[in-house]
């Protein structure tokens, strides 16, 4: 059974680093692209950037290029999202997604919850 | 970037009543790489439509998409109690993938 299993809820203060993960089980991780999605609170979602765990080649919407990094340990089947200094703005619900052959998400992690307030 | 424009935002339904839902990109799609998802309160997206018409696995069948080109639909025949939540349309034949704004289908 393919499963994304990601980290906890953070709560963290402006200017705080935060690196969450997405652990993939069931499937052979380096062979597909695993795609970042944002959804603020009430809102719709947003497609960050995706990787591709074999040769972590990485792309970025630019919406989110240089404000996030997305990583990958292969090694233990995990992708991560990062943010070297957040804001209150980075408040959200974090996805992280699978893509199937062409790039659309059958499955998708449980979300993590990131509260960002001082 | 290709947008997507979703349409209308809220749709007021009764169950049994058949849904249609509008999805129009600023480009042309390529491939027809245009896909649906439903998302109910608290809970990750699910995809129920990909390659513009085809159904994933497990998506009743009640639940159609049709188009191409920049003009896409999601129709739901006779809508059911558990129908009722937000639809997003994603395209992913170009960079970066992008997603529609949201439907809401909520109850009248």
């Amino acid at each position: 059974e393919v499963q994304l299993v990601q980290s906890g809820a953070e709560v963290k203060k402006p200017g705080e680093s935060l690196k969450i993960s997405c652990k993939g089980s069931g499937y052979s991780f380096t062979s597909y692209w695993i795609a970042w999605v944002r959804q603020m609170p009430g809102k719709g979602l947003e497609w960050m950037g995706i990787i591709y765990p074999s040769d972590s080649d990485t792309r970025y919407s630019p919406s989110f290029q240089g404000q996030v990094t997305i990583s990958v340990d292969k090694s233990i089947s995990t992708a991560y999202l990062q943010w070297s200094s957040l804001k209150a703005s980075d408040t959200a619900m974090y996805y992280c997604a699978r893509h199937a052959s062409s790039g659309y998400y059958f499955y998708w992690g449980q979300g993590t919850l990131v509260t960002v307030s001082s | 970037e290709i947008v997507l424009t979703q349409s209308p935002g809220t749709l007021s339904m009764s169950p049994g009543e058949r849904a249609t839902l509008s999805c129009r990109a600023s480009q042309s799609v390529s491939n027809s790489y245009l896909a649906w998802y439903q998302q109910k309160p608290g809970q990750a997206p699910r995809l129920l439509i990909y390659g513009a018409s085809s159904r994933a696995t497990g998506i009743p069948d009640r639940f159609g998409g049709s188009g191409s080109g920049t003009d896409f639909t999601l129709t739901i025949s006779r809508l059911e109690p558990e129908d009722f939540a937000v639809y997003y349309c994603q395209q992913y034949g170009s960079s970066p993938r992008t997603f529609g704004q949201g439907t809401k289908v909520e109850i009248k």
